[in-house]
């Protein structure tokens, strides 16, 4: 099955502690992206690469970190210094094959905080 | 700054009824604008963008620079219709993201 994959589903973290969401893609796509969604909120984008060893931080960067060493993945790192990270994460991906016009979406991660 | 607004977080109408979902934004330059639709349990997927002046599952959306408005309207709603809506920004052009409005719940009624 191709496409976009996220793991894990649901995440639980303790306070002070920090986790990283996994997201892979085999689209040979060059851009990829993290949003966080919550209730009511719409989506709003964390960080973004648009190219291997190359990332941006989005409109909602802080305590997020993120790497871009393959062009198949892009983990996002949630730290201690986010201080409401209990949402539900997104990953995206796009590519010339659609002009960059159309992003692809991973099923997503809920990430509790305990 | 730009920005996206959806101004109805629900909308509920009933089968056979048009459908009409609006969609404001404000940016500074030539905007390209998205609908995405999340059908319950599905992920997240693009139903149609300005550019390509297409319909899709019978929804169309007309981009009105005068009014800085890409609502979406469909004439007859069907239940599988049901899904959560947002409204997306290009944030830069090419691959630079999206902005995305709240989004809006649409429920179909029998």
């Amino acid at each position: 099955d191709g496409g976009i994959t996220q793991s894990p589903k649901y995440l639980f973290r303790k306070e002070g502690q920090n986790v990283t969401l996994s997201c892979e893609q085999n689209l040979n796509h060059d851009a990829m992206y993290w949003y966080r969604q919550d209730p009511g909120q719409g989506l709003r984008l964390i960080y973004y690469s648009q190219i291997v060893n190359d990332f941006q931080k989005g409109d909602i960067a802080e305590g997020y970190s993120v790497s871009r060493e393959k062009k198949e993945s892009f983990p996002l790192t949630v730290t201690s210094a986010q201080k409401n990270p209990t949402a539900f994460y997104l990953c995206a991906s796009t590519g010339p094959q659609s002009s960059y016009n159309e992003q692809f979406f991973g099923p997503g991660t809920r990430l509790t905080v305990l | 700054a730009q920005r996206v607004t959806q101004p109805e977080k629900l909308l509920s109408v009933f089968k056979g009824a048009p459908v009409e979902l609006k969609c404001n934004y404000s940016y500074s330059g030539s905007p390209e604008l998205f609908w995405y639709v999340q059908y319950s349990r599905q992920r997240l997927q693009l139903l149609l963008r300005h550019i390509s002046r297409e319909s899709i599952k019978g929804f169309t959306a007309d981009l009105n620079k005068g009014e800085t408005s890409f609502h979406l309207k469909k004439p007859f709603a069907q239940e599988e219709d049901s899904a959560m809506y947002y409204c997306a920004l290009n944030r830069g052009g090419g691959a630079d993201g999206l902005t995305f409005g709240k989004g809006t719940h649409l429920i179909i009624q029998p």
